[in-house]
């Protein structure tokens, strides 16, 4: 099953702070979290295997809690840049292949 | 460096005529992932090879969609009738490793509008 996310869309002012949720319904294996801009590709952001591990990627980071089965995404200090959507994939049952959330849209606006 | 490389990027065809679309992964990655992506159903995994190998094809749509990786560095994915309903963004993945705990890396995407 798709991994929910939460919330579905954030407006936030430049230097603002947002997180954005990923839920599963079954164990998880890994976290994949990537952003994707308008009419464009997918982008690696950060990956985060089983084991409860928290990553940083210089003002985003991501936890990753898995006895809830959950990951969120951090994102500190807005800037406008960030804007986009952003998906988590997640890897369950260990076959290796991910499965998409439905997305986060956030914008960042000045 | 190239990325992956997808052609075309758009694709505009009639209901009932054969779509190829094209990719070439990263010189070295030896998984490569065909995923749709569209309004309704989000970025869908459709089939995805290990070493030119099919390893999960679960998210095949139905038997007009067919895939092919004849060598490390080049993959199909054909649609042969197609259908309105296909209409969609295609993208080609590739990664070094397996799927699931490795970067997978996107390429620009195929536009594809089926009328």
């Amino acid at each position: 099953q798709q991994p929910v996310q939460s919330p579905q869309a954030v407006i936030l002012r430049e230097g603002e702070d947002a997180v954005i949720n990923c839920s599963s319904s079954k164990a998880l294996y890994s976290v994949h979290w990537y952003r994707q801009k308008h009419g464009e590709a997918p982008v690696f952001l950060m990956i985060l295997l089983k084991g409860g591990e928290q990553k940083g990627h210089e003002k985003i980071s991501a936890s990753f809690n898995e006895k809830k089965q959950q990951s969120s995404l951090y994102l500190t200090a807005s800037q406008l840049s960030y804007s986009g959507t952003y998906f988590c994939g997640t890897e369950t049952g260990g076959g290796n292949k991910l499965t998409f959330g439905t997305g986060t849209q956030l914008k960042v606006e000045l | 460096d190239a990325g992956v490389i997808q052609s075309p990027r758009h694709e505009v065809t009639e209901m009932g005529q054969e779509v190829t679309l094209r990719c070439k992964p990263i010189s070295g990655h030896n998984s490569l992932f065909w995923y749709r992506q569209t309004m309704m159903r989000g970025l869908e995994l459709l089939i995805y090879f290990n070493n030119n190998v099919p390893i999960d094809d679960s998210g095949m749509p139905e038997d007009r969609f067919s895939a092919k990786m004849p060598n490390a560095s080049f993959s199909t994915l054909k649609i042969q009738p197609s259908e309105p309903r296909d209409s969609a963004v295609y993208f080609c993945a590739s990664s070094l490793g397996t799927g699931g705990r490795s970067e997978q890396f996107f390429g620009p995407g195929t536009r594809l509008t089926v009328l």
